[in-house]
């Protein structure tokens, strides 16, 4: 298995931009987590999926911020405007059974 | 509500020589209490978890962690660091056996000199 993709691997956009991240899942997995990662605020949840079901989203700081999960294998999250605080890095990760598996991250710079 | 307080953000160690990366949680029930590593830019690679049972766990590359209730503390230890270890470590606790709402700590780096 490849693990759990995330594309684009870098993004940099100008303020008031919209973003899209995006993640491939690990096949079989029945849980989907977005994460953010600064060196500030380290490592916050945004929001996480159940079988493709959004079960809590209080992690998601603005309404800028959207991300839905249309399947089991695909999953975005929408920033739109973006702002230079959104400059991040972004980690989708999929689990079973209680083990976590991260993809390699989003890197945004939103100038 | 839970958090994680892992102390001190920077640890060298010399090849070689024991590992020690603290970490302290908080919770209202009973924890569930994980150790992930990230090297350079890739997502975290979860080491070793505590869920009920045996206090000591053996994890992935040697690393062990103990679960000491009185003191709150599931600090992750390494008799022999290698080069290799260089890496950020985060502890995490849930309340939930499963990845739910995991609260990470701000991680530790780790820096192995030769």
């Amino acid at each position: 298995d490849a693990g759990v993709i995330q594309s684009p691997r870098h993004e940099v956009t100008e303020m008031g931009q919209e973003v899209t991240l995006r993640c491939k899942p690990i096949s079989g997995h029945d849980y989907l987590f977005w994460y953010r990662q600064t060196m500030m605020r380290g490592l916050e949840l945004l929001i996480y999926f159940n079988n493709n079901v959004p079960i809590d989203d209080s992690g998601m700081p603005e309404d800028r911020f959207s991300a839905k999960m249309p399947n089991a294998s695909f999953s975005t999250l929408k920033i739109q405007p973006s702002e230079p605080r959104d400059s991040a890095v972004y980690f989708c990760a999929s689990s079973v059974a209680g083990k976590l598996f991260f993809g390699s991250g989003t890197q945004l710079s939103v100038l | 509500a839970q958090s994680v307080t892992q102390l001190g953000s920077h640890v060298s160690v010399s090849e070689g020589a024991l590992v020690l990366l603290r970490c302290n949680y908080s919770s209202s029930v009973p924890p569930y209490l994980f150790w992930y590593v990230q090297y350079p830019n890739q997502g975290l690679q979860l080491l070793l978890k505590y869920t009920t049972g045996a206090t000591l766990v053996k994890g992935i590359n040697g690393f062990e962690a103990e679960f000491k209730k009185s003191e709150t503390s599931f600090h992750l230890t390494k008799p022999s660091a290698h080069m290799s270890d260089a890496a950020e470590y985060f502890c995490a606790v849930s309340s939930q056996g499963g990845s739910e709402k995991l609260v990470f700590g701000k991680g530790t780096k780790l820096t192995v000199n030769p």
